[in-house]
């Protein structure tokens, strides 16, 4: 069964930088597009970025542009999203997200949640 | 961006009642690219509907979307106490991708 575990989660002043990573299994992760999303406390859905099965197709949204980085390991079955110049806006339950070709989300990690405060 | 705008905001029922709840968007929506996620405390959101009305694997039938353009529904036929949660809309139409900010299906 398709399985998405994240990590490296936690606490960060602002300004700080933090790598998340998420471990997939259950399926042939090359052949999918995979997702970073998040969920501010208390709060809705907002798509952070996304990477083709062969990472040469990355977008971001614009509230975080020039600050985080997607980028995937095949060979490890592993998603990772490099976070930098983290604001206190950041602060969320990071998902990640198989992406069947760019466009809906049909299975979710558990979450890790990022803190970014003094 | 296509802004999703989600009514009501909180809908309280009883279980085997029918639940509607609307998702509305500020610009139409291509090839009705909409899709539906139900998300219970403390967990992540589960892929509900897809193509605004095709279930995903495993969904239950009582679980059905309908619409096109600007309006998408989802519709639940009977409440099971397991149905009471926070429910998304996200348009894939274009980009970047938008969730709706949420309606929560609370038992009354």
């Amino acid at each position: 069964q398709v399985q998405l575990v994240e990590s490296g989660g936690g606490l960060v002043k602002p300004g700080g930088s933090l790598r998340l990573s998420c471990a997939a299994s259950g399926f042939s992760f090359s052949d999918y597009y995979m997702s970073w999303i998040r969920q501010a406390p208390g709060k809705g859905l907002e798509w952070v970025s996304y990477i083709s099965g062969s990472g040469t197709t990355i977008d971001s949204a614009d509230s975080v542009k020039g600050r985080f980085t997607i980028s995937r390991d095949n060979s490890k079955n592993s998603l990772y999203l490099q976070m930098n110049s983290l604001r206190a806006e950041d602060t969320a339950v990071y998902y990640c997200a198989r992406d069947p070709v760019g466009e809906l989300f049909d299975y979710w990690g558990q979450g890790t949640l990022v803190t970014v405060s003094s | 961006e296509i802004v999703l705008t989600q009514s009501p905001g909180t809908l309280s029922l009883s279980p085997g009642e029918r639940a509607t709840l609307s998702c509305r968007a500020s610009q139409s929506v291509r090839s009705s690219y909409l899709a539906w996620y139900q998300q219970k405390p403390g967990q992540a959101p589960r892929l509900l509907i897809y193509g605004a009305s095709s279930r995903a694997t495993g969904i239950p039938d009582r679980f059905s979307g309908s619409g096109s353009g600007t309006d998408f529904t989802l519709t639940i036929s009977r409440l099971e106490p397991e149905d009471f949660a926070v429910y998304y809309c996200q348009q894939y139409g274009s980009s970047p991708r938008t969730f709706g900010q949420g309606t929560k299906v609370e038992i009354k």
